[in-house]
């Protein structure tokens, strides 16, 4: 049982759309939320975190969290083609190991 | 920005031999941990170590065992390869666990024949 839960698994949105991610945590035990972007065929990168309820925004990308719910969303406006790559939520705890999701592959066409 | 080097970037291993994935941090960090990634699973923890001449398990630890000589490198080893064990495998380091960044290695491409 996946412990991070990541939806949609896929997604298609047109160049200039809004890109919309999920991801839930079955473990109470997290506190921190990350999510990665990884291009194909190379490493995984941190692109945002968020560690209190809310939201925060950088540049197009914004992530919003609920503690109470374990759920985390991260929404890319004005999407480009470059932005196309598998999108990782993680989730962690102090003294608790990062555990990733299963990723949404994210396609932006031109 | 941090860096962490592994090697080799690929390998092809045949079944039932040893094969060992080496990783190198310049990042004075204290965590470093082996990942495998497979379609459909995204990242799976095999083994994290925090401090040198320890290691500890992670989700799935079975079938791999790990080696932490020394604050900067930390080694993953397969003593008896499987057909299951073909995936890409990265190695990644942090400051501390928890709400610190992980810094990843490029990754090797694993490929058991």
């Amino acid at each position: 049982q996946q412990k991070v839960q990541q939806s949609p698994e896929s997604l298609i949105v047109p160049e200039g759309g809004m890109a919309s991610l999920n991801c839930t945590s079955s473990d109470r035990n997290v506190d921190y939320f990350w999510w990665y972007r990884q291009h194909s065929g190379k490493s995984p990168k941190m692109l945002m975190s968020i560690f209190s309820n809310g939201e925060k925004e950088e540049g197009r990308f914004t992530v919003h969290l609920n503690k109470a719910s374990l759920h985390t969303s991260l929404h890319i406006r004005d999407s480009q083609p470059s932005d196309s790559a598998l999108y990782l939520c993680a989730a962690s705890g102090m003294g608790y190991k990062l555990t990733f999701g299963t990723g949404t592959s994210l396609l932006v066409d031109p | 920005e941090a860096a962490v080097t592994q090697s080799p970037r690929s390998k092809v291993a045949v079944t039932g031999g040893k094969v060992t994935l080496s990783c190198h941090q310049t990042n004075n960090h204290d965590y470093m941990y082996w990942y495998r990634q497979d379609t459909g699973h995204g990242l799976r923890l095999i083994h994290y170590s925090y401090v040198a001449d320890s290691t500890e398990k992670g989700d799935i630890p079975d079938g791999y065992k790990a080696s932490r000589p020394s604050q900067e490198n930390f080694s993953l080893i397969l003593e008896l390869a499987s057909l299951s064990q073909t995936a890409v495998y990265f190695c990644a380091s942090s400051d501390r666990t928890g709400n610190t960044e992980v810094f990843f290695g490029k990754g090797t491409r694993l490929t058991v024949v």
